[in-house]
């Protein structure tokens, strides 16, 4: 049972580099959803999604993109990378939206 | 919209200590109420919920009850562990709406 996957886990890249966080859930949630962990900021949601075709922006959006093609599959990209998009991304999906989630492991991103 | 508040830390205790981690929440609807945790390098997972007021939420030898009157949900341990070393995140889930976290609590337990 795999649950949550994310790849990969660590990643360093250079200012204005692109890159897409893998995410994806063997579960048939409906709901999926990628947050930032920062030191003292806790969890901040960047994009959702409540259904295969359907995104939507969460607390920080800017400078990231989300589809949703599958139910299974939520990729993040970043299209040019800032140093202030260095953090820890998790993915987190549900059945539903406000139901307990289930995380990824992470992925560590340093943007240098 | 949905908001918790609980306490940093760090908090730091001796093992067989007494745990508390108070966590106060404000939500729209009618939340259920979760305590997540966080092992060091690893992504968040349920550590225990309650659907409803006056619940009782229990695993691995944590407790928390679902206070409406107070809206709080605070965390207790009789005797915490070395093992219970982790971020300890408060958050309501209500139907429909993203769950909201705070910064978390971290706790170290010393041998």
């Amino acid at each position: 049972n795999a649950g949550v996957t994310q790849t990969p886990k660590f990643q360093v890249l250079k200012t204005g580099q692109s890159m897409t966080l893998q995410c994806a859930q063997d579960m048939n949630h409906e709901y999926m959803s990628w947050y930032r962990q920062d030191p003292g900021m806790g969890l901040r949601l960047i994009h959702y999604s409540v259904g295969a075709g359907i995104t939507d922006q969460g607390e920080v959006p800017n400078g990231y993109n989300v589809s949703r093609s599958t139910t299974e599959d939520f990729p993040l990209r970043l299209l040019s990378a800032a140093p202030s998009q260095t953090s820890v991304y998790f993915c987190a999906s549900s059945y539903r939206v406000g139901e307990k989630l289930f995380f990824g492991s992470g992925t560590q991103l340093s943007v240098l | 919209g949905n908001s918790v508040t609980q306490m940093e830390g760090p908090v730091t205790l001796s093992e067989e200590a007494f745990l508390t981690i108070n966590c106060t929440y404000t939500a729209t609807g009618y939340p259920s109420l979760f305590w997540y945790v966080q092992y060091p390098g690893e992504g968040l997972q349920l550590l225990l919920k309650a659907t409803k007021a006056d619940d009782k939420g229990s695993n691995k030898g944590f407790e928390a009850t679902y206070r409406k009157e107070t809206t709080s949900f605070h965390l207790e341990k009789g005797s915490v562990q070395v093992s219970d070393s982790a971020v300890y995140f408060c958050a309501p889930g209500v139907y429909g709406q993203n769950f909201v976290f705070g910064p978390g609590t971290r706790l170290s337990v010393l041998p």
